[in-house]
């Protein structure tokens, strides 16, 4: 069964630190990556996505992928009360679930930042 | 960003009813729309992938005769929870694609609530 794994948290971390969120997955072959933030009773909301190894940066937030350690994380800096939510990571992959196409998501990391 | 619109966004039926939901992609062409449902405190779970003009991936476990999909545009796909009975109740969130390895862009779901 091919997995995406988090650590549920809780998370907490002091207004203005580094965040940092992590996940790793079984498929080696996963080609696409996303973290989506989801406040409760709300729907996922796309925050990054990467595709090659390495880091990308998008405002206060960075995505970090290593293919090899089959690792992705996502770094919030500058951490606001208004980032405490549900991280989730996911991936596409081949092999993953019955369709083209499928995220697989991981069961989420809850952040709470506190002021 | 991509708009994906979701109708209606609560919906409160007797058992026996049949519920449409729609999802729209508002500004960008999805060839690939997704459909999941998540249950309080559990991860997203992926029911079905739709392509325009074909028939739609159901994923194990998911009944293709009560949960009817059809993805007649590029821009519109709905899913018709047909005799919803009180276990079928929870969020239905569906998300759109231009391609199926581009990020997923979610609507903001339907609360479904069957007495």
């Amino acid at each position: 069964q091919k997995e995406v794994e988090q650590n549920s948290g809780p998370l907490s971390v002091p207004e203005g630190a580094i965040a940092s969120l992590n996940c790793t997955y079984s498929d080696r072959g996963s080609q696409s990556f996303f973290w989506y933030r989801q406040y409760s009773g709300k729907s996922p909301e796309l925050i990054m996505f990467i595709y090659s190894n390495g880091d990308k940066e998008d405002g206060r937030f960075t995505a970090q992928l290593n293919k090899a350690s089959q690792y992705v994380s996502l770094l919030i800096r500058d951490s606001q009360p208004s980032d405490s939510a549900t991280y989730l990571c996911a991936v596409i992959g081949p092999n993953y679930g019955g369709s083209q196409g499928n995220l697989i998501f991981g069961k989420g990391t809850k952040l709470s930042v506190k002021p | 960003g991509a708009v994906v619109s979701q109708h209606p966004s609560w919906v409160i039926c007797k058992s026996g009813t049949s519920v449409k939901i729609e999802c729209r992609s508002l500004d960008f062409q999805a060839t690939t729309m997704f459909w999941y449902r998540q249950f309080p405190k559990q991860s997203l779970m992926l029911m079905a992938t739709s392509n325009e003009g074909s028939k739609a991936t159901y994923e194990q476990g998911v009944e293709k005769d009560k949960f009817l999909i059809n993805h007649a545009s590029l821009t519109l796909s709905t899913l018709t929870v047909t005799s919803a009975h009180p276990e079928d109740s929870s969020f239905y969130i569906c998300s759109a694609a231009w391609t199926s390895n581009q990020p997923q862009h979610f609507g903001d779901g339907t609360r479904l609530s069957i007495l």
